[in-house]
């Protein structure tokens, strides 16, 4: 079945970079757009990013704007999510998750942990 | 920047309907979507296109639509649906997404 697996995250201090992986398995990648969502602790979720079909098609939320990357390689079938002069408020879960259309973002990870500390 | 708001919290008793509303100025022109997360879970997609329901998503979850707001409406509430649950939406370009900042649902 459809699945997402995230990685790379990991603890890292302010002004550092950390790159985020997405794999996608169980379904034809390229079908789909591509989501980043984050998850503060405790906090509610955050849109972050996404990406259309071919990669040309790419929006950022306003908090991240210019630090953040978003990426993807239908060949590997992975998104990525390059993020630099990460702040302790960059300090989240970060989720991908696929939506086609707008039938939702309907297929999520289970999340990678982002920390920005010092 | 564009805002969905929802209430902080809903409290119902087992077998009550639950009600939990979005609101935006976007609402009218942009479908919403509802999630609903438990504690260390990823969110799950529960309706979609305002008041569509994905295949496995108990009958009892719906959605509905009015104006500048969207409702989440939970028929017969049990317990395992507890949870938060967040609407997303569109801003009035169609371009950025956002999130409500969630709605605590407790099942007395």
């Amino acid at each position: 079945q459809a699945q997402l697996v995230e990685s790379g995250g990991g603890l890292v201090k302010p002004g550092g970079s950390l790159r985020l992986s997405c794999a996608a398995s169980g379904f034809t990648f390229r079908d789909y757009y591509m989501t980043w969502i984050r998850q503060a602790p405790g906090k509610g979720l955050e849109w972050v990013s996404n990406i259309g079909l071919d990669g040309t098609s790419i929006y950022y939320g306003d908090s991240v704007m210019g630090r953040f990357t978003i990426s993807r390689d239908n060949a590997k079938n992975s998104v990525y999510l390059q993020m630099t002069s990460l702040r302790a408020e960059d300090t989240a879960v970060y989720y991908c998750a696929r939506s086609m259309g707008r039938d939702g973002l309907d297929v999520w990870g289970q999340g990678t942990t982002v920390t920005v500390s010092s | 920047s564009y805002e969905l708001t929802q209430p902080p919290s809903v409290s119902v008793s087992p077998g009550q309907t639950a009600r939990i509303t979005c609101s935006g100025d976007a609402l009218p022109k942009e479908y919403a979507y509802w999630y609903q997360q438990k504690p260390g879970q990823a969110p799950v997609l529960v309706i979609y296109k305002d008041s569509e329901r994905p295949s496995g998503i108990p009958e009892r979850f719906s959605g509905s639509s009015s104006g500048t707001t969207v409702t989440l409406t939970i028929s017969g509430v049990q317990a395992e649906d507890e949870a938060d649950y967040y609407c997303q939406s569109a801003d009035i370009t169609g371009t950025y997404e956002v999130f409500g900042g969630g709605t605590k649902l407790t099942v007395l």
